[in-house]
């Protein structure tokens, strides 16, 4: 079956670096996608990558290596807004995203 | 950017009555579209894809005659919710992709509720 896991919670201090690791299984892969979520909010898009390596965008930074099915995201000089939860998501063989569960991240003065 | 609009934000129903959710690709041609719904503190699940011009995919275990999705146009699918009734409440969520392998962004939600 296809499965992508993700921690359920993670908690951070403002200011600090942190990072939400995914890993996956799936028929097929094209690419791997990193949303963001604030409660009550829809999903909006943060990264995307389908090639092995780290993609850096601003604070944000997403990783992947498609042989060991694993995929990060790396917030830096993390800010109160960060709070929200961020879902990881694979597009299989067939262009169907699946979705993580999304980990929820806390973040302390 | 590429922004979807999605309409209503929040309904509340009677039970027994339909409600119909539009979604638009306001800036770009959306050729599949998706509709989501999903329960507190829960993920996304995927309810159907739906590419214009032909009927959509609805997922295993999703009523197609209850949710009824019509995507006549590359910027609008719609989402009508049948006979709703209170278990239908939830926070339903469209996202729209110009084609395979892109990125889908998601409009703002709608939050049902059925009383």
């Amino acid at each position: 079956g296809q499965n992508i896991d993700q921690p359920t919670e993670m908690t951070a201090t403002e200011g600090a670096i942190v990072q939400i690791n995914c890993t996956y299984q799936t028929s097929g892969f094209n690419g791997l996608f990193w949303y963001q979520q604030h409660a009550g909010e829809a999903p909006t898009f943060l990264s995307y990558n389908v090639l092995d390596g780290l993609e850096e965008k601003g604070r944000f930074s997403s990783f992947l290596s498609r042989s060991k099915g694993y995929s990060y995201l790396l917030l830096k000089e993390l800010q109160m807004k960060d709070s929200a939860s961020y879902l990881c998501a694979v597009m299989d063989s067939n262009y169907q995203l699946i979705w993580g569960a999304g980990t929820k991240l806390i973040i302390k003065p | 950017g590429a922004v979807v609009s999605q309409h209503p934000s929040r309904v509340i129903c009677k039970s027994g009555t339909s409600v119909k959710i539009e979604c638009r690709s306001l800036d770009f041609q959306a050729t599949t579209m998706f509709w989501y719904r999903q329960f507190p503190k829960q993920s996304l699940m995927l309810m159907a894809t739906s590419n214009e011009g032909s009927k959509a995919t609805y997922e295993q275990g999703v009523e197609k005659d209850k949710f009824l999705i019509n995507h006549a146009s590359l910027t609008l699918s719609t989402l009508t919710v049948t006979s709703a009734h209170p278990e239908d409440s939830s926070f339903y969520i469209c996202s729209a992709s110009r084609g395979r392998a892109t990125e889908a962004f998601f409009g703002q939600g709608t939050r049902l509720t059925v009383v």
